[in-house]
């Protein structure tokens, strides 16, 4: 049963402009949400995150959104560059119990 | 810091043989998991451990799928016997308890052939 749902499983755009990523949930009970990086070779590295109190967090190019009565959150990365190529997962966290989406592949051409 | 450790970082085995994959989680964590990442159903969680108790082993595939944390530095996941469809890249994360950040190892890629 996947919870955690990243329906695109790749995104390609224009170094400079933005990168939506979008993820979608069905327990209502996840408090906590969560973007990972993860580069090939490597384990996925923490990005950004946001409570379910809060419905925006911004930390530099990234500002990640959370629609709660949508069960929905979106990372948004302007302007992208082309370092910002990985596979990104949307997580979310209720207690300590962590369940992933299957990460979307973004591509960001020079 | 040296951040979680793993080994090995590549494993090939034969059909039917023992698997055994382990973890060394950030000193001063006191949480850890076992992630196995397939192309087809991303990244899952099998096993989670808090104060080296297990909490959740609902993700854990089947009886063939063991683990154990002796100590709060040291996790090992067992796989006896392995089968084909074994095969994926499995993570270790680590995190201080009611701390939703996990610090992700660099994972272990496993071939069963």
């Amino acid at each position: 049963d996947q919870q955690v749902k990243q329906n695109s499983p790749s995104l390609s755009v224009q170094e400079g402009r933005i990168s939506i990523l979008n993820c979608d949930y069905t327990n209502s009970m996840f408090d906590y949400f969560l973007w990972y990086k993860k580069y090939p070779a490597e384990g996925p590295t923490f990005l950004i995150s946001i409570s379910s109190i809060k419905d925006k967090n911004e930390d530099g190019r990234f500002t990640v959104f959370l629609n709660k009565s949508a069960k929905h959150l979106s990372l948004h990365i302007v302007p992208s560059q082309p370092g910002d190529s990985a596979v990104y997962f949307c997580a979310a966290s209720v207690n300590n119990d962590m369940r992933f989406g299957a990460g979307t592949r973004l591509t960001v051409k020079p | 810091d040296a951040g979680v450790i793993q080994s090995p970082r590549h494993e090939v085995t034969e059909m039917g043989q023992e698997v055994t994959l382990r973890c060394k989680p950030i000193s001063g964590h006191n949480s850890l998991f076992w992630y196995r990442q397939t192309m087809m159903r991303g990244l899952e969680l099998l096993i989670y451990f808090n104060n080296n108790v297990p909490i959740d082993d609902s993700g854990m595939p089947e009886d063939r799928f063991s683990a154990k944390m002796p100590n709060a530095s040291f996790s090992t996941l067992k796989i006896q016997p392995s089968e084909p469809r074994d095969s994926a890249v499995y993570f270790c994360a680590s995190s201080f308890s009611g701390i939703a950040e996990q610090y992700f190892g660099p994972g272990t890629r496993l071939t069963v052939t």
